[in-house]
C-alpha cells in the first residue's frame, strides 16, 4: 500500500545535538513538506520541496535543514541553533494537481532532554 | 500575513448536532480543508470546498461561501469517538499544495 513512513515516532535529543527525522513516500508524490505542530498551535510550516534537488524555506526554517536527492525522501535535520525543538513533526506530501490536499505521515515527537 | 481562524475549544454531548466556524482572510484562494486529528496522531482528510455551497460526506458536512470568506464543518450524531482536534486549511493556489493552516478546535463531545 502506498503511503508516507515517519521515523522514529519518538525521538530524545540532548541539547547541543543534531537530529535527523526521516520522511519517505512511495506515492509517487512531487511534493513534500515538514510542518511543526505545538500544542494549542496550528502546523506551521518549515520547509518544502517541489521536485528533486530543490526545496524552499517556509514560515519557520531557521534552526532547520533539508535535503531532497530522492523524489521519495525528505529527511529533516533539526540542528543545535533550534532553541525550543520540543514539538510534534509531521511530513506530508501531495500530487500536482489543486484540490487533493496531504497525505500526511504518522509523526515524529521530538523531546530535548 | 494569512489570517485564519477557528474557535479554540468546543463541547457537545453524544447524539447532538456541533458546528465549527473557519474564517479566513488570505490572498489567493483555491479551496478550504478540513483535517481531523486525534491527540499524537497525523491529520486526516475530512472534506474539501472549492465551490460555495454545502458538501454532504455521511455525519458530517462541510460549507463555504467564499464571498464572506467562511466555512464551516457540521458534525451530525456525534459519537466519543469523534472527540478530536478539526483543522481548517486553506490551499492559496500560490505554491503547489501548500496549506495555510488554523490553529485548530478542540472538541470534546461528553456521553
Amino acid at each position: 500500500d502506498g503511503g508516507i513512513t515517519q521515523s522514529p515516532k519518538y525521538l530524545f535529543r540532548k541539547e547541543g545535538q543534531n537530529v535527523t527525522l526521516s520522511c519517505e513516500q512511495n506515492l509517487n508524490h512531487d511534493a513534500m513538506y515538514w510542518y511543526r505542530q505545538d500544542p494549542g498551535q496550528g502546523l506551521r510550516l518549515i520547509y518544502y520541496s517541489q521536485i528533486v534537488n530543490d526545496f524552499q524555506k517556509g514560515d519557520i526554517a531557521e534552526g532547520y535543514s533539508v535535503s531532497r536527492e530522492k523524489k521519495e525522501s525528505f529527511p529533516l535535520t533539526v540542528t543545535s541553533a533550534q532553541k525550543n525543538p520540543t514539538a510534534f513533526y509531521l511530513c506530508a506530501s501531495s500530487i500536482d494537481q489543486a484540490g487533493y490536499g496531504y497525505t500526511f505521515g504518522s509523526g515524529t515527537r521530538l523531546t530535548v532532554v | 500575513g494569512q489570517n485564519i481562524d477557528q474557535p479554540t475549544e468546543m463541547t457537545a454531548t453524544e447524539g447532538a448536532i456541533v458546528q465549527i466556524n473557519c474564517t479566513y482572510q488570505t490572498s489567493g484562494f483555491n479551496g478550504l480543508f478540513w483535517y481531523q486529528q486525534h491527540a499524537g496522531e497525523a491529520p486526516t482528510f475530512l472534506s474539501y470546498n472549492v465551490l460555495d455551497g454545502l458538501e454532504e460526506k455521511g455525519r458530517f458536512s462541510s460549507f463555504l461561501s467564499r464571498s464572506k470568506g467562511y466555512s464551516y464543518l457540521l458534525l451530525k450524531e456525534l459519537q466519543m469517538k469523534d472527540s478530536a482536534s478539526y483543522l481548517c486549511a486553506v490551499d492559496r493556489g500560490s505554491t503547489l499544495g501548500r496549506l495555510y493552516f488554523g490553529r485548530g478546535t478542540q472538541l470534546t463531545v461528553w456521553p
